[in-house]
C-alpha cells in the first residue's frame, strides 16, 4: 500500500536531548513537509522540502533541523534548542508542479514528550 | 499573509442531521482548497480537494463548495452518523504557493 510511515509513534525525550523523529514515503512524491501540532491550534509548518537535497524554514524551524537525503525520507531533528518540544508532529506528501495545486497526504503521527 | 479561519470550533448535532462547517481565508489567490478529518490522536486524512477552477467537490455524503471571490469553502455533510465524530480542518496554500495553511478545525460530535 502506498503511503507516509511515521515512526515511532511516541517517542519521549529527556532534557537537553536530540531526537529524531523518522518519515517515509513510498508514493513518489517530490515535496514533504514537517508540521507541528499542538491543542487548541491549527497545524504550523516547520521544515519543507520540494526536491533532494534542498529544504525550506518554515514558520516555527527554529530549534529544529531536517535533512533530505534521498526522495522518499525526511527526517525531522528536535535539538535541544528547541525549549517546547512537547507536542504531536505531523509529516506530510505531494507532488511538486511548481505550485500548491495538488492533493496533501499525511502520516499518523508522533507525539513526542519531554520528560 | 494567509489566513484560514474555522466556524464553529465545536458542534454537537443528533445522528441524521444534515449539518454545514465553515472555513475562511484571507488571500483569495489560491490554487485548491483542501479539508481533512482528524481523529484523536491520529494523522490527518483527506477528505476533498476542490481545484480553484470548481465550485464544489462530492465524495459520498460529503459535498464542499468553493467561493473565491468571498474567501468562503464549506464542507457539508448530509446525514451524519456517529462514526462521522471528528475534527475536521481545511487548509488553503500559502501565498508563495509552496506550503498549506491550516485552520484550527471543527471537532464534530454526532450523538445516537
Amino acid at each position: 500500500d502506498g503511503g507516509i510511515t511515521q515512526s515511532p509513534k511516541y517517542l519521549f525525550r529527556k532534557e537537553g536531548q536530540n531526537v529524531t523523529l523518522s518519515c517515509e514515503q513510498n508514493l513518489n512524491h517530490d515535496a514533504m513537509y514537517w508540521y507541528r501540532q499542538d491543542p487548541g491550534q491549527g497545524l504550523r509548518l516547520i521544515y519543507y522540502s520540494q526536491i533532494v537535497n534542498d529544504f525550506q524554514k518554515g514558520d516555527i524551524a527554529e530549534g529544529y533541523s531536517v535533512s533530505r537525503e534521498k526522495k522518499e525520507s525526511f527526517p525531522l531533528t528536535v535539538t535541544s534548542a528547541q525549549k517546547n518540544p512537547t507536542a504531536f508532529y505531523l509529516c506530510a506528501s505531494t507532488p511538486w508542479t511548481g505550485e500548491m495545486n495538488t492533493e496533501a497526504f499525511f502520516g499518523q503521527g508522533t507525539r513526542l514528550t519531554v520528560v | 499573509k494567509q489566513e484560514v479561519t474555522q466556524i464553529p470550533a465545536a458542534l454537537s448535532v443528533p445522528e441524521g442531521e444534515n449539518l454545514v462547517l465553515n472555513c475562511s481565508f484571507t488571500d483569495s489567490a489560491i490554487y485548491n482548497l483542501q479539508w481533512f478529518r482528524q481523529d484523536p490522536g491520529k494523522g490527518l486524512t483527506s477528505l476533498l480537494l476542490i481545484q480553484s477552477s470548481q465550485r464544489e467537490q462530492t465524495s459520498g455524503r460529503l459535498n464542499a463548495s468553493l467561493d473565491k471571490s468571498s474567501g468562503r469553502s464549506t464542507l457539508y455533510i448530509a446525514a451524519s452518523q456517529p462514526g462521522d465524530s471528528a475534527t475536521y480542518l481545511c487548509a488553503a496554500p500559502n501565498q508563495a504557493g509552496t506550503a498549506l495553511i491550516f485552520g484550527k478545525g471543527t471537532t464534530l460530535s454526532v450523538s445516537s
